[in-house]
């Protein structure tokens, strides 16, 4: 079965400190993509960061970094230097390829609560 | 700028209805999917279609159907709108190809459809 976890209902952070947001996969497949992606209360979904199954080194971008372990099937999110303003859900997805095409299947979400 | 487009914001129907949301994009995208959104459940997928007239269940297909009769349009069919259908729904796209593997781009989501069955 293809599966997103995220264990983690609810997080708070002080601002300006790094947190990471948990996120477990389950694919047969061998190649899939990992996407993080924000959703704050106005309720727009903003894309953060990708990470293909086949790259070898951690992707980042900005303030996001994601923290991919193959072997052990996890893709964490980093967000470095917390800001108020990264008060959101955050949400963790794959799309892994089978048969030619491709899926998109997200987590239950994170809601993060940075505190000034 | 690049969009997806969902024809309603708000919507309101009775049970038994037969609902339709429309999704719209126009980045000439092949992947388009409908997700539901509940407090609790993150983003369920329903059903996804990869290419005109292509499509796969999701996770939660039961209760409702799609129509991919052009590449930029992608409608929901709730065939007969049961009050366990309240939700969110979101429409979302993006491109199969991104390097040699075809894992996809990121997804550009529509702002959301917010449906109450009464």
């Amino acid at each position: 079965a293809q599966k997103i976890t995220q264990t983690q209902p609810g997080m708070f952070v002080q601002e300006k400190e790094a947190v990471t947001l948990d996120c477990t996969y389950d694919t047969s497949d061998q190649s899939y993509g990992l996407f993080w992606y924000k959703q704050p209360s106005s309720g727009e979904m903003i894309f953060l960061i990708y990470q293909g199954s086949y790259d070898e080194q951690n992707a980042t971008e900005g303030r996001y970094s994601l923290n991919f372990q193959k072997a052990r099937k996890s893709a964490n999110l980093v967000i470095s230097a917390s800001q108020l303003g990264d008060s959101a859900m955050y949400f963790c997805a794959m799309s892994p390829v089978r048969s030619g095409y491709n899926k998109l299947i997200f987590g239950a979400g994170t809601r993060l609560a940075v505190h000034p | 700028d690049v969009k997806v487009t969902q024809s309603s914001r708000y919507l309101v129907k009775r049970t038994g209805e037969k609902v339709f949301l429309e999704c719209v994009q126009d980045m000439d995208h092949e992947n388009m999917f409908w997700y539901r959104q509940d407090p609790g459940l993150g983003l369920r997928l329903i059903y996804f279609s990869y290419d005109v007239k292509m499509k796969e269940k999701g996770d939660i297909p039961e209760g409702y159907s799609v129509s991919r009769e052009k590449k930029e349009r992608f409608s929901l069919i709730l065939e007969s709108a049961s009050t366990n259908q309240t939700s969110m729904y979101l429409c979302a796209s993006s491109s199969p190809y991104r390097g040699r593997f075809r894992v996809g781009t990121e997804a550009f989501f529509g702002q959301g459809t917010r449906l109450t069955v009464v």
